[in-house]
């Protein structure tokens, strides 16, 4: 079964740094894109980049970059998505999702998801 | 960047009715359109793919159409566990954006 598992809640303070995990198991880890996707309280979806396992290439929604960066560690089938200085702003729900399309045909897997909490 | 618009921003119907969810993409996005559900405190469930395919296991009461720039998600009947926030997404080029939602309610 393939499974896409995030590390647990985290709150933090302005300007701290942070780095949540996703980690995929149930496949071939280099097979899907991870997509990360925010979710501010109340709100709608965003998506915020996406890399590829495979050869780490990065896209990034021109919303979030420069403010996110998007890793992933084939080797322990983990893709990571970390900020560098936090802002309240910040706190949202974060997924990592994929759409894997072969075929004609889709399925999509998403973590379940990380609450972020930045707070003085 | 691709913009896709929904419309309405929520809506209210009886159960039994006929529901209808537009979705307007920036850009000719072909068929690279997707639909969510996502109920309270949920994660996202993808219904349809490929503007027109439904994913398995969803009921059929769901269904998709369009390409191009214009979209829709009908639901046939609306049911009580339909009560949701619905999302389109484009996902052409392996880049995602998704509609403002959708929210549904009875």
């Amino acid at each position: 079964e393939v499974q896409l598992v995030q590390s647990g809640a985290e709150v933090k303070k302005p300007g701290e740094s942070l780095t949540i995990s996703c980690n995929g198991s149930g496949y071939k880890f280099a097979t899907y894109w991870i997509n990360w996707v925010r979710q501010m309280p109340g709100k709608g979806l965003e998506w915020m980049g996406r890399i590829d396992p495979d050869d780490s290439s990065v896209k990034y929604s021109p919303s979030f970059q420069g403010h996110v960066t998007i890793s992933a560690d084939k080797s322990i089938s983990t893709a990571y998505l970390q900020w560098g200085s936090l802002r309240a702003s910040d706190t949202a729900m974060y997924y990592c999702a994929s759409l894997y399309c072969t075929n004609g045909v889709c399925v999509a897997y998403w973590g379940q998801g990380t609450l972020v909490t930045v707070s003085s | 960047d691709i913009q896709m618009t929904q419309s309405p921003s929520s809506l209210s119907a009886s159960v039994g009715d006929r529901v209808t969810i537009t979705c307007r993409a920036s850009q000719d996005i072909s068929n690279y359109l997707a639909w969510y559900q996502q109920k309270p405190g949920k994660v996202p469930n993808l219904l349809i793919y490929a503007a027109s395919s439904l994913q398995s296991g969803v009921p059929s009461r769901f269904s998709g159409s369009g390409s191009g720039t214009d979209f829709t998600l009908t639901i046939g009947s609306l049911q009580p566990e339909d009560v949701a926030i619905y999302y389109c997404q484009n996902y052409k080029s392996a880049l995602w954006t998704f509609g403002q939602g959708t929210k549904v309610e009875i």
